[in-house]
């Protein structure tokens, strides 16, 4: 099993739309989780971290499961430019090092 | 945008022959981390170092050595090339596991 899995999608979904991305971890000594966002031929760059009381930031909303471990994010009033891959990241306690997973793919339709 | 920078940013080889790619910050960041994507498997650390000439190996480091003799610098070497290392590769600094990764914008490395 993977340290951490993603649905790969692609979800494709109409503008305007709300969509929900999960991503599950295995190791219950998990610390720390973000979500990352790559376009195409891009590097990745960090969305938001996730806190245990979740977060949201604009039309952008995650949370974090422990006791499922998992972590989710939506996304609300769907945008053209929101059209990349969504990557899920965690880390383990006493370690920089951080596990991501293989990301979700999410095209918005107009 | 957090100052950290790849080069090349493209590069063909032949098979056998040693290749380096080369990170560099400015942000004088401790945490340095190489990383390989492709697709189906995700992002892969290499290798990582947590200091000036403290590196570590990470879940793909066979064929792979770095060297970090300066805080800003953080050298990939494939000592000998193979096309399985045919990738891109992305380096990455952060200044404490609770901020996240910032990373530079890749080589695109083709072995032929």
């Amino acid at each position: 099993r993977k340290e951490v899995e993603q649905d790969p999608g692609p979800f494709n979904v109409p503008e305007g739309a709300t969509v929900a991305f999960n991503c599950t971890y295995s190791n219950s000594a998990s610390q720390s989780f973000f979500w990352y966002r790559q376009d195409c031929r891009k590097e990745p760059k960090l969305l938001m971290s996730v806190y245990s009381s979740g977060n949201e930031d604009g039309r952008f909303t995650a949370q974090l499961n422990r006791a499922s471990q998992y972590i989710s994010l939506l996304i609300r009033d769907s945008k053209l430019s929101d059209s990349a891959t969504y990557l899920c990241v965690v880390t383990t306690s006493g370690t920089y090092k951080y596990i991501f997973g293989t990301g979700t793919r999410l095209k918005v339709l107009a | 945008d957090a100052g950290i920078t790849q080069s090349p940013r493209h590069k063909v080889t032949e098979t056998g022959t040693p290749v380096t790619l080369r990170c560099h910050q400015t942000e004088n960041h401790r945490y340095m981390y190489w990383y390989r994507q492709d697709p189906g498997h995700g992002l892969r650390l290499i290798h990582y170092s947590y200091g000036v000439k403290d590196t570590d190996k990470g879940e793909v480091s066979d064929g792979y050595s770095v060297s970090r003799s300066k805080t800003e610098d953080f050298l990939l070497t494939l000592e000998s090339a193979t096309s399985s290392q045919t990738s891109v590769y992305f380096c990455a600094i952060n200044g404490g596991p609770d901020e996240g990764y910032t990373f530079g914008s890749g080589t695109r490395l083709t072995v032929v």
